[in-house]
């Protein structure tokens, strides 16, 4: 079975550019999430999703941060514009809602902004 | 609100050297626990997670056991490899959301 799908796994770009990440849940999975690890702050939810909707998107950062589910195996994450405090890497996890159940992660995008 | 604290890392341990790495918990009822584990250059991964108080958590050589009296989650192993070098994180859903609430993490490191 396939697990968590994300896309691009490394991205590098300059300070200003637009960055769009993608996620595709495990299928039949209705809660997904987007994290971000740095060393300085460990692992923090920027947002999830049930069934498609927004729920908690308290961890977003600021503005230039945006997340959207149009359907159900498919979510993005855009920042824009992009700056070098960004630089991380992202990662999107999947599971099945309702109990807080097993969480499973994709491998992670690493996100460099220069 | 439900919390986790767990032990600063780094655990620096010989192969085959004994394993605990503490986690603590303040929670709502008894809502089910985790440890993940998130090896070099990956995402978290399952480990191991107990649903119910004096449930005991197994995977891989790892146990945990779920304790209501001391609200702890300790993460134990008997013998641990190389291959275990990893950061452990130890998990517990949010009161009354989907959301999981992760520990900072303790970073393993076993020598041969």
């Amino acid at each position: 079975d396939a697990g968590v799908i994300q896309s691009p796994r490394h991205e590098v770009t300059e300070m200003g550019q637009e960055v769009t990440l993608r996620c595709k849940p495990i299928s039949g999975h209705n809660s997904l999430f987007w994290y971000r690890q740095t060393m300085m702050r460990g692992l923090e939810l920027l947002i999830y999703f049930n069934n498609n909707v927004p729920i908690d998107d308290s961890g977003m950062p600021e503005d230039r941060f945006s997340a959207k589910m149009p359907n159900a195996s498919f979510s993005t994450l855009k920042i824009q514009p992009s700056e070098p405090r960004d630089s991380a890497v992202y990662f999107c996890a999947s599971s099945l809602s309702g109990s807080a159940d097993t969480q499973y992660f994709g491998p992670g995008t690493r996100l460099t902004v220069l | 609100g439900n919390s986790v604290t767990q032990m600063e890392g780094p655990v620096t341990l010989s192969e085959e050297a004994f394993l605990t790495i503490n986690c603590t918990y303040t929670a709502t009822g008894y809502p089910s626990l985790f440890w993940y584990v998130q090896y070099p250059g990956e995402g978290l991964q399952l480990l191991l997670k107990a649903t119910k108080a004096d449930d005991k958590g197994s995977n891989k050589g790892f146990e945990a056991t779920y304790r209501k009296e001391t609200t702890s989650f300790h993460l134990e192993k008997g013998s641990v490899q190389v291959s275990d070098s990893a950061v452990y994180f130890c998990a517990l859903p949010s009161y009354n959301t989907d959301k999981l609430i992760f520990g900072t993490g303790t970073r393993l490191q076993v020598f041969p």
